[in-house]
């Protein structure tokens, strides 16, 4: 079983608006984290946004949020305010446990997001 | 300065070849780590390494080798480079304290 899903393969977002990226998770640690990087066309991986398991709070990066539901198991992404820059492949990953290892990543297989002007 | 850096940033190669890809980092992170993604698939782990002397396999680590020469330095061998080795290679760091990790600009590797 795929320990992370993201069933959008692509999205399109008016420039603006907001948008969530889906990302569902399976894992049977207690400990864990989550994590959403961004990859331009460029290529490069950006680090956008990171919550743990234990964090009581939705985790936010100015216009990036992520809508943590434990019960669901979904760490969902959402931009505010959508600006052409935006447009990418997005991906979710996740870290688990706290042993040693844990740092290991695995990665969704991604969602490219459009923005329109 | 970019804080994680990769070279080459662009290889083609032929099936055989032994090729080593380097990485960089001015970060201070002492973890660090080699992905590969391809189409589709998402970034997979290859090899990581914590320290100098804890160096560990990933996820596909078949057919790549890899040297930790100092703290700063990380390298990612294919003794003998195969098409379904064309990738794009990503080095990434971390802290200890720390779970976010920092990619570096990526190495795309196509093997003919």
């Amino acid at each position: 079983a795929q320990k992370i899903t993201q069933t959008q393969p692509g999205m399109f977002v008016q420039e603006k608006e907001a948008v969530t990226l889906d990302c569902t998770y399976d894992t049977s640690d207690q400990s864990y984290g989550l994590f959403w990087y961004k990859q331009p066309s460029s290529g490069e991986m950006i680090f956008l946004i990171y919550q743990g398991s234990y964090d009581e709070q939705n985790a936010t990066e100015g216009r990036y949020s992520l809508n943590f539901q434990k019960a669901r198991k979904s760490a969902n992404l959402v931009i505010s305010a959508s600006q052409l820059g935006d447009s990418a492949m997005y991906f979710c990953a996740m870290r688990e446990g706290e042993r040693a290892g844990s740092y290991q990543l695995t990665f969704g297989k991604g969602t490219k997001l459009s923005v329109i002007p | 300065d970019a804080d994680v850096t990769q070279t080459p940033r662009n290889r083609i190669t032929k099936t055989g070849k032994r090729i080593m890809l380097e990485c960089s980092q001015t970060k201070g992170h002492d973890r660090m780590y080699w992905y590969r993604q391809d189409p589709g698939l998402g970034l997979r782990l290859i090899y990581y390494s914590f320290d100098v002397k804890d160096i560990n396999k990933g996820e596909i680590s078949d057919g790549y080798s890899v040297s930790r020469q100092a703290q700063a330095k990380f390298s990612l061998s294919l003794e003998s480079a195969i098409p379904n080795q064309t990738a794009l290679y990503f080095c990434a760091t971390s802290r200890s304290s720390a779970y976010e990790q920092y990619f570096g600009p990526g190495t795309r590797l196509t093997v003919t």
